[in-house]
């Protein structure tokens, strides 16, 4: 089992359409997670931190859920400018990052 | 504005040869930086870690004689790619840890090599 899994996608949608993504981790000691959005050929860009409180930002939510080692992310009312690869990343301590493969959204018009 | 910086975005070079990323961290110090490769629709992979003053960790399955990381200052590290081959052709990314901002791991604008 990968330590995060993440359903590659692609997830095609209308745009104004809601959409979410779960991120599933396999170490139960983790400590940080963060979403990272990479758009092709570039370098991947923090997106949100998630907390176990959960949190908003605009039209994203994330939210973790310790119990079941899964995170999420919420993008509501999408825009064509969404569209890109939403990395799932956990820190297991010492500033060590591991990544999900990536879900890749595409938001047609 | 950038955060991290990355040099060069591209570079094509020929079997055989070496060639070197440098990877700086802009107006703070990083005493530890990360280096990750990514091949076509794959995700991130770390590489090494990058140490100031002292040797690269480096992951297993990565061969520190072919992947050779200095980190000679606080706000450099380089990663030289050595006797290059085509399949060490990929997107290379450094990331550095910006403690002031509840260490957010931020990533340079990677650099894509292309061996012929």
């Amino acid at each position: 089992r990968k330590e995060v899994e993440q359903d590659p996608g692609p997830f095609n949608v209308p745009e104004g359409a809601t959409v979410a993504f779960n991120c599933t981790y396999s170490n139960s000691a983790s400590q940080s997670f963060f979403w990272y959005r990479q758009d092709c050929r570039k370098e991947p860009k923090l997106l949100m931190s998630v907390y176990s409180s959960g949190n908003e930002d605009g039209r994203f939510t994330a939210q973790l859920n310790r119990a079941s080692q899964y995170i999420s992310l919420l993008i509501r009312d999408s825009k064509l400018s969404d569209s890109a690869t939403y990395l799932c990343v956990v820190n297991n301590g010492g500033n060590m990052l591991t990544f999900g493969g990536g879900t890749r959204l595409m938001v047609k018009p | 504005g950038a955060v991290v910086s990355q040099h060069p975005s591209r570079v094509i070079c020929k079997s055989g040869t070496s060639v070197k990323i440098e990877c700086r961290s802009l107006d703070f110090q990083a005493t530890t930086m990360f280096w990750y490769r990514q091949f076509p629709k794959q995700s991130l992979m770390l590489m090494a870690t990058s140490n100031e003053g002292s040797k690269a960790t480096y992951e297993q399955g990565v061969e520190k004689d072919k992947f050779l990381i200095n980190h000679a200052s606080l706000t450099l590290s380089t990663l030289t790619v050595t006797s290059a081959h085509p399949e060490d052709s990929s997107f290379y990314i450094c990331s550095a840890i910006l403690r002031l901002s509840g260490n957010t791991i931020y990533f340079g604008e990677g650099s894509w090599l292309t061996v012929v």
